[in-house]
């Protein structure tokens, strides 16, 4: 099962920071939280992934709270084509690495 | 999504033949799972392999399906004695440790 919480749906402007939030409060401590998005009918994407440090990269900047319970993904100028499900994954270092996927957050970009 | 490739993209198979998907990581890549998405519904995972072993199964069906990463060629996701239910969009993703890149999937439709 899906140790993440994340809102079904959330919507914003073309042009402003979209800020989506994820709860992952039983998180171990050799835990990663990744994102990744899956556009419609497309493979998902990698976007970032973080352990405690925030990072940023060209994609989304990745805020981690100091306890690590929960984290948001933001998008600094969201676009039309940013209109995806985007999937917030808590990921184990264990032997297998796999990736536990939610029902995500079906993030709608309006023009 | 970085050079996963998948084939075929779309497969047809009527109730009873064999699904064959295929899978070649990443140059470099010697890991590799598979992923089913069924219309309207989250990834799944299936199967975690690395060259010539099955590390992580779990979620596998137990009857029909098989897949292999032999230690030349690409991996293979065959579906023995297809049915409806199997129709879905299945993803191929490779890693070389830390960040699991998908494919573009297959689209097996079972008519």
């Amino acid at each position: 099962d899906a140790k993440t919480t994340q809102p079904p749906s959330m919507d914003c402007a073309e042009g402003r920071a979209a800020n989506l939030p994820c709860n992952h409060s039983t998180i171990s401590g050799n835990e990663y939280v990744y994102w990744y998005r899956q556009i419609h009918s497309q493979g998902p994407q990698y976007i970032i992934h973080g352990l405690k440090n925030n990072e940023t990269n060209e994609m989304a900047s990745l805020i981690i709270t100091e306890d690590r319970k929960s984290s948001t993904l933001i998008l600094p100028h969201a676009t039309l084509r940013d209109t995806a499900v985007y999937y917030c994954i808590v990921r184990a270092m264990d032997s297998s690495y796999k990736l536990i996927f939610g029902s995500g957050t079906r993030l709608l970009v309006r023009p | 999504n970085a050079g996963v490739m998948q084939n075929p993209r779309h497969l047809v198979r009527r109730r009873g033949q064999e699904a064959r998907l295929r899978c070649s990581p990443m140059k470099g890549h010697s890991h590799v799972y598979w992923y089913r998405q069924l219309p309207e519904e989250g990834l799944k995972f299936m199967v975690y392999l690395q060259k010539e072993n099955i590390i992580d199964e779990s979620g596998m069906p137990k009857e029909r399906f098989s897949a292999e990463f032999p230690k030349e060629g690409p991996s293979i996701l065959r579906i023995q004695q297809v049915v409806r239910g199997d129709s879905a969009a299945y993803f191929c993703a490779s890693a070389p440790g830390n960040t699991i890149y998908f494919g573009e999937g297959s689209w097996l439709t079972v008519v």
